[in-house]
């Protein structure tokens, strides 16, 4: 069974730009949920959506957003990029739900560098 | 808010010592409870998860933990450490709130010395 996969594995972009990556989940699997890994902060959840509608949105501004597709294929996309939003962006695949909320597969993520 | 606390922040180990990583969470309802370890230049990956009954839960390579209630906390444990351990540990927490999301702790990193 094929893990998640991101694409692509990394990103240079300017101050100002905007960027989209992408996010496969394992097959069968309806939840995606996205992540930003900084050594300051740790990992911090940015938003989750489950058949095409977000379910859960952390505490990021307006710039990140989101979307899934009917194939459960996710994106998201960063407006107006500035510095500090260089880090790693996470995506994971879940199947659980209810009683096993939580369990997630994680991809190999995305390295974004804002200059 | 809902919090994940890892009070050691690297920890350094020889070979075939004992290792406990302490995790504590706050959040007064139920809730799911994760460790996940990402060794160097690999991806997350589930280490043992908690959903209910036997507090006690084991996951893979010998890894170990408990879940107490009482103390809000999910300790992290293995026996015996290997080199290969070397990675960095995180605790993480779903409220079960019906959405997958997760509360991460800040990370522990875990060097064993061969």
């Amino acid at each position: 069974k094929a893990g998640v996969t991101q694409t692509p594995r990394y990103l240079i972009k300017t101050r100002g730009q905007q960027v989209t990556l992408s996010c496969s989940p394992i097959s069968g699997h309806r939840s995606v949920s996205w992540y930003q890994q900084t050594p300051g902060q740790g990992l911090q959840f940015l938003f989750e959506y489950f058949s095409e509608t977000q379910r859960n949105k952390g505490n990021f501004p307006g710039r990140f957003s989101g979307r899934q597709f009917s194939n459960s294929r996710s994106e998201m996309n960063v407006s107006t990029l500035e510095l500090g939003d260089s880090a790693l962006y996470l995506c994971a695949s879940s199947l659980g739900q209810g009683s096993l909320a939580g369990q997630a597969f994680f991809g190999q993520g995305t390295r974004l560098t804002v200059v | 808010a809902q919090s994940v606390s890892q009070h050691n922040h690297h920890v350094i180990l020889s070979e075939a010592a004992s290792l406990e990583l302490g995790c504590n969470y706050s959040y007064g309802g139920t809730v799911n409870l994760f460790w996940y370890v990402q060794y160097p230049g690999q991806h997350l990956q589930l280490l043992l998860k908690y959903f209910s009954g036997d507090p006690l839960v084991k996951g893979i390579k010998g890894f170990e933990a408990e879940f107490i209630k009482s103390k809000f906390s999910f300790n992290l444990r293995k026996p015996s450490v290997q080199w290969s351990d070397t990675a960095e540990y995180f605790c993480a927490v779903n409220a079960m709130t019906g959405a997958n999301n997760l509360f991460f702790g800040t990370g522990t990193r875990l060097t064993v010395i061969p």
